[in-house]
């Protein structure tokens, strides 16, 4: 089953704007680790928010923020005042406290920044 | 402080010929783990290493393989290439290997099978 889910092929947005990443997950496992990362066209994996199954309060990095919905097992990345060069793939990831620890990823989502 | 390297960047293989690719973790940081990266399959895990020893491995057949040196650099190898094998090789390291630590990639290694 797959574990991480990203609903969202391709996003467009228009350039200040905020936007909505989707990312729901499942696990049985109490102990996770959330992760995004930006995918810019050169290959490179650019972390820029993590959240932990423990944590109480959303995570929050500069113009990314972490919406987490533990109950409903989702974790949103929001991204607000968007810029061009935001443009790339975004990739959810997790990462369970048992078994294999490796970085599980969902497919990924294209967002476009439109001037 | 520097990120994590790796090398070379981009490389053409024959197909049967193997290939050694190269990381450089963040410095102090004891885990290094592989990923493969495919338009077909995705982001997919190869192998993680923890001071020198291989702590986990992927679904991946024995032609991939890897190693981790006492400073933590580590290598991986593919042997017997196959078109198939043609994907961006993605280094990641951590300071250990618990859920809470922070995963840090490479900017990847682009290798095409002819």
């Amino acid at each position: 089953a797959q574990k991480i889910t990203q609903t969202q092929p391709g996003m467009f947005v228009q350039e200040k704007e905020a936007v909505t990443l989707d990312c729901t997950y499942d696990t049985s496992d109490p102990s996770y680790g959330l992760f995004w990362y930006k995918q810019p066209s050169s290959g490179e994996m650019i972390f820029l928010i993590y959240q932990g199954s423990y944590d109480q309060q959303n995570a929050t990095e500069g113009r990314y923020s972490l919406n987490f919905q533990k109950a409903r097992k989702s974790a949103n990345l929001v991204i607000s005042a968007s810029q061009l060069g935001d443009s790339a793939m975004y990739f959810c990831a997790m990462r369970e406290g048992t078994g294999r620890r490796a970085l599980t990823f969902g497919s990924g989502t294209r967002l476009q920044v439109q001037p | 402080k520097a990120g994590v390297t790796q090398t070379p960047r981009y490389l053409i293989k024959t197909r049967g010929q193997q290939v050694t690719l190269s990381c450089s973790p963040i410095s102090g940081h004891r885990s290094v783990s592989w990923y493969q990266q495919t338009p077909g399959q995705g982001l997919q895990f190869l192998f993680e290493y923890f001071s020198e020893t291989q702590r986990n491995k992927g679904n991946f057949p024995g032609r991939f393989s890897g190693r981790q040196f006492s400073n933590s650099r580590s290598e991986m190898n593919v042997s017997t290439l196959e078109l198939g094998d043609s994907a961006l090789y993605l280094c990641a390291s951590s300071l250990e290997d618990r859920v809470e630590n922070t995963i840090y990639f490479g900017e990847g290694s682009w290798l095409t099978v002819v």
